[in-house]
């Protein structure tokens, strides 16, 4: 079964503090993997994306890394603001079909607190 | 303006009602897309549409229909609502081809009573 989760689950960390935000997934064929970022009251926004070949990508203060040997992604967001409270989803693709095959994992909401 | 545009951005309503959504967007993206998010549960897809003449069911089309008036507008529709469909519902856009991320709306936050 195709499926994508995350950890953790919440997380509150202080203003300036890195975190590292966890996505696992169990999902054939791979295509690629993208994290979202979902302010409250917000629809989601794309940060980044991963394909196959690809181990390493930043976006500002944002790095995620993918493993798909282990079929494992991280998020890495370094020096928080307090802007970067919010939800982040791991988003997977599957296959090269037409059909739009895209898992979206439950989310990890981020606080960051003065 | 935003992009991709929801309305209305909350709706209460009764059990048995008819519901409708909407969604219109001025990105130009062929494929647009119905989703509903739960507390806890990542977004489920409901229905999809890769062109005004092709519509598809998601993994949870039950209780649900959609309708592609034009190009740029994508309406889903609970036909008689029952409380298990209160949820937030979001409405998203792509582009048809390459790697390229779906754009969501704001969404619509659904109550059923």
């Amino acid at each position: 079964k195709n499926q994508v989760e995350q950890s953790p689950q919440s997380l509150i960390i202080l203003e300036g503090k890195n975190c590292t935000l966890q996505c696992n997934y169990t999902v054939s064929p791979f295509s690629n993997l993208r994290w979202y970022k979902q302010d409250t009251g917000r629809g989601p926004v794309s940060l980044t994306i991963m394909t196959f070949s690809e181990n390493t990508k930043s976006n500002g203060r944002y790095t995620a890394t993918l493993d798909a040997d282990t079929k494992q992604s991280s998020l890495h967001i370094t020096a928080s603001q307090l802007s970067d409270s919010a939800s982040y989803i791991c988003v997977v693709s599957a296959g090269e079909t037409s059909y739009d095959k895209v898992i979206f994992g439950p989310g990890t909401s981020l606080s960051v607190i003065p | 303006d935003a992009d991709v545009t929801q309305t209305p951005r909350n709706r209460i309503t009764k059990t048995g009602k008819r519901i409708m959504l909407e969604c219109s967007q001025t990105k130009g993206h062929d494929r647009m897309y119905w989703y509903r998010q739960d507390p806890g549960l990542g977004l489920r897809l409901i229905y999809y549409s890769f062109d005004v003449k092709d519509i598809n069911k998601g993994e949870i089309s039950d209780g649900y229909s959609v309708s592609r008036q034009a190009q740029a507008k994508f309406s889903l529709s609970l036909e008689s609502a029952i409380p298990n469909q209160t949820a937030l519902y979001f409405c998203a856009t792509r582009r048809g081809w390459g790697n390229q991320p779906q754009h969501f709306g704001d969404g619509t936050r659904l109550s059923i009573l």
